[in-house]
């Protein structure tokens, strides 16, 4: 069972590049959700989803964008990084309401 | 004042130990509650799920919950030295978003 597939793992940006994490789940999950998690701290929501074509800000989503053109995808893009995004960036899914979140293991993302 | 707080540690304990660990939190709102284990450079796992004052067991891990003093608490029993993670506790709210505490490290010693 592959859950939630998160790629890349690692990655590298300079300042002001743009790129795309990207997140797919095969559990045909109508919930999807993009966290960070930075050192020492808990996870904060950036921008969640409740099924295709519907997509909501959460706590912190300045400086990224999302879409939710499948039930399978939901990728989070960075525009112009910042070095405040350095981070480690978690998808997850949720089934329907009021049930566990399933994550993924993470992108680790540096902006130097 | 942060909507779920939870004590960081780190926590530090020898093997067979008892562990407990705890949130606090300020809206009544949350109904349901979550802990999860995450070990390093992994994604978190969901430990233990439940919706209701009381406790709820499974294997060595007990949860504990008081909505009357808005506390929760995950208790390990006979710990491990694979126990060693970072513990969240994790509230859902009705809009269907999940507020995190900050996360406990713990570590046992063998």
């Amino acid at each position: 069972n592959a859950g939630v597939t998160q790629t890349p793992k690692f990655r590298i940006l300079k300042i002001g590049q743009s790129m795309t994490l990207q997140c797919a789940q095969d559990m045909n999950h109508n919930y999807m959700y993009w966290y960070r998690q930075d050192p020492g701290m808990g996870l904060k929501l950036i921008y969640y989803s409740v099924g295709a074509g519907i997509t909501d800000k959460g706590e912190v989503p300045n400086g990224y964008n999302v879409s939710r053109s499948t039930t399978e995808d939901f990728p989070l893009r960075l525009e112009l990084a910042a070095p405040s995004q350095t981070s480690v960036y978690f998808c997850a899914s949720m089934g329907g309401r009021n049930q566990p979140q399933h994550f993924g293991d993470g992108t680790r993302l540096s902006i130097l | 004042q942060k909507e779920v707080e939870q004590d960081p540690g780190p926590l530090s304990v020898p093997e067979g130990a008892i562990v407990s660990l705890n949130c606090t939190y300020s809206n009544s709102a949350f109904q349901y509650f979550m802990w999860y284990r995450q070990y390093s450079r992994k994604g978190p796992e969901l430990l233990m799920y439940t919706y209701s004052s009381g406790n709820k067991e499974d294997g060595r891990f007990t949860a504990q919950v008081d909505k009357s003093s808005k506390y929760i608490s995950l208790f390990i029993r006979d710990s491990q030295p694979s126990d060693s993670a970072t513990y969240l506790c994790a509230l859902l709210q009705g809009a269907q978003k999940l507020v995190f505490g900050q996360g406990t490290r713990l570590t046992i010693n063998p």
